[in-house]
């Protein structure tokens, strides 16, 4: 079955930066397109960024453009998502996501258990 | 803009039925959304996609009491003999060229 694990969540001052992991399994990876959607205490769900199956192709939400990067790699079964110059409002639980599709981002069908971020000094 | 709205909160009572909204933004009426739940402590879960013509797609293992339907520039989750685990928050989703939007959610209460 699918299965989507997390990490590389923890602790960082404001200005820091961490770089996520998302370990897939279960299914094709190479062949989905990726999202990774964020969760602030309390709050609902925010779209973060996606990734086309090849990687060739990324998208974000304006809040983190420039600021983090999506990547996967293939070969490894595993998606990434770089987040530098932290600031206190990105910190939220951040999901990983399988789109049914493949070069587009629509609505993700498979998520994982989510890795939690805290920006704090 | 492309926005979803949805009400903060609903409740049912256990065995009842209810029937959650969510409203897309104007001019963007024809849009196919996705709808997933969210349980205490845990991480989403795809409930379905409702189609632009009314169908609509169900995740993996979603019982038949999820159903999902659209007036206008409405769309609907309708869960039927609600049972205790139902008790969640539920988002609605739709996506345009290379973006993705969430609604705010709907807390839903089973009594």
């Amino acid at each position: 079955q699918v299965q989507l694990v997390e990490s590389g969540g923890g602790v960082v001052q404001p200005g820091g930066s961490l770089r996520l992991s998302c370990a897939a399994s279960g299914f094709t990876f190479s062949s989905y397109g990726m999202h990774w959607v964020r969760q602030a205490p309390g709050k609902g769900l925010a779209w973060v960024a996606f990734i086309r199956f090849d990687g060739s192709n990324k998208y974000y939400a304006d809040s983190v453009k420039g600021r983090f990067t999506i990547s996967r790699d293939n070969s490894k079964n595993t998606l990434y998502l770089q987040v530098n110059s932290l600031r206190a409002e990105d910190t939220a639980v951040y999901y990983c996501a399988k789109d049914p599709t493949v070069v587009m981002p629509t609505a993700p069908n498979y998520w994982g258990q989510g890795t939690l971020v805290t920006v704090s000094s | 803009q492309l926005v979803l709205t949805q009400s903060p909160s609903a409740s049912a009572s256990l065995g009842a039925s209810v029937k959650l909204t969510c409203t897309l933004s104007s001019g963007h009426s024809s849009y196919a959304i996705a709808w997933h739940q969210q349980q205490p402590e845990k991480g989403p879960r795809y409930l379905m996609k409702l189609n632009s013509d009314g169908s609509h797609s169900k995740g993996d293992g979603i019982p038949d009491r999820f159903s999902g339907s659209r007036f206008g520039a409405e769309r609907y989750l309708t869960i039927s003999s609600l049972q205790s685990e139902d008790e969640a928050d539920y988002y609605c989703q739709t996506w345009g060229t290379g973006t993705v939007v969430f609604g705010g959610g709907t807390k839903l209460t089973v009594l």
